[in-house]
């Protein structure tokens, strides 16, 4: 059973980087029929797909055109988990943040706990 | 990207009930579409996936129907536990998008 846990900071000072970690357990990062995506959800924008990275024979990273230029998944494989970086952020980037699996099938399960990140100062 | 609606956005039921729950997408999604539940403070989980299949887990009380640009969640005999906000997600096209999701409350 996959399971996935998430860490990071919840309170992040405007201009500066959010930065996130989603460990894995049951499953590996590098696994080749699984693609680990970030997901956030605010009242605003509703539930939001933020960008992924999977293993196919090399590592490929998509990403949200909205966010392209702040955004970065990166796998770690020592640690068997991947995480999240985006610059420069505004308040506009408050929200809870959720890491998921979507495997090769395109529904999204499981999901971390999430994590509610405040951009203030 | 693609537009995900649904309808209605609150719907007030009573336990025992049968609600239904409408999804539409903007255009042709095939029945690549996946239903999800979540409670306050909590992460969504996982009720119905290729717009029919089960999650594993889920109670058959629960049931999802449609495809191509029209899609329903159907709860029935409604339990305490099934009061909560429920979204669709189509996964024809990247990016992955979801509805704005339905809150369902307690008459």
């Amino acid at each position: 059973q996959v399971q996935l846990q998430q860490s990071g900071p919840g309170l992040v000072k405007p201009s500066q980087t959010l930065s996130l970690t989603c460990a894995i357990s049951g499953d590996s990062v590098s696994s080749d029929n699984a693609a680990w995506n970030w997901i956030r959800q605010s009242p605003s924008r509703g539930l939001e797909w933020l960008g992924r990275t999977y293993y196919r024979s090399k590592w490929y990273n998509d990403y949200a055109v909205s966010m392209k230029g702040r955004i970065t998944v990166n796998p770690d494989t020592s640690k068997n988990q991947f995480s999240l970086q985006l610059n420069s952020v505004t308040p506009e980037d408050t929200a809870v943040y959720y890491c998921t699996n979507e495997g090769d099938r395109g529904y999204f399960h499981p999901w971390g706990q999430g994590t509610l990140v405040t951009v203030s100062s | 990207d693609i537009q995900m609606t649904q309808s209605p956005s609150t719907l007030s039921a009573s336990v025992g009930d049968r609600v239904t729950i409408t999804c539409r997408a903007s255009q042709s999604i095939s029945t690549w579409l996946a239903w999800y539940q979540q409670k306050p403070g909590k992460a969504p989980k996982l009720l119905i996936y290729k717009a029919s299949s089960l999650g594993s887990g889920v109670p058959s009380r629960f049931s999802g129907s449609g495809s191509g640009t029209e899609f329903t969640l159907t709860i029935n005999s409604l339990q305490p536990d099934d009061f909560a906000t429920y979204y669709c997600q189509q996964y024809n096209f990247s990016p992955r998008t979801f509805g704005q999701g339905t809150k369902l409350e307690i008459k």
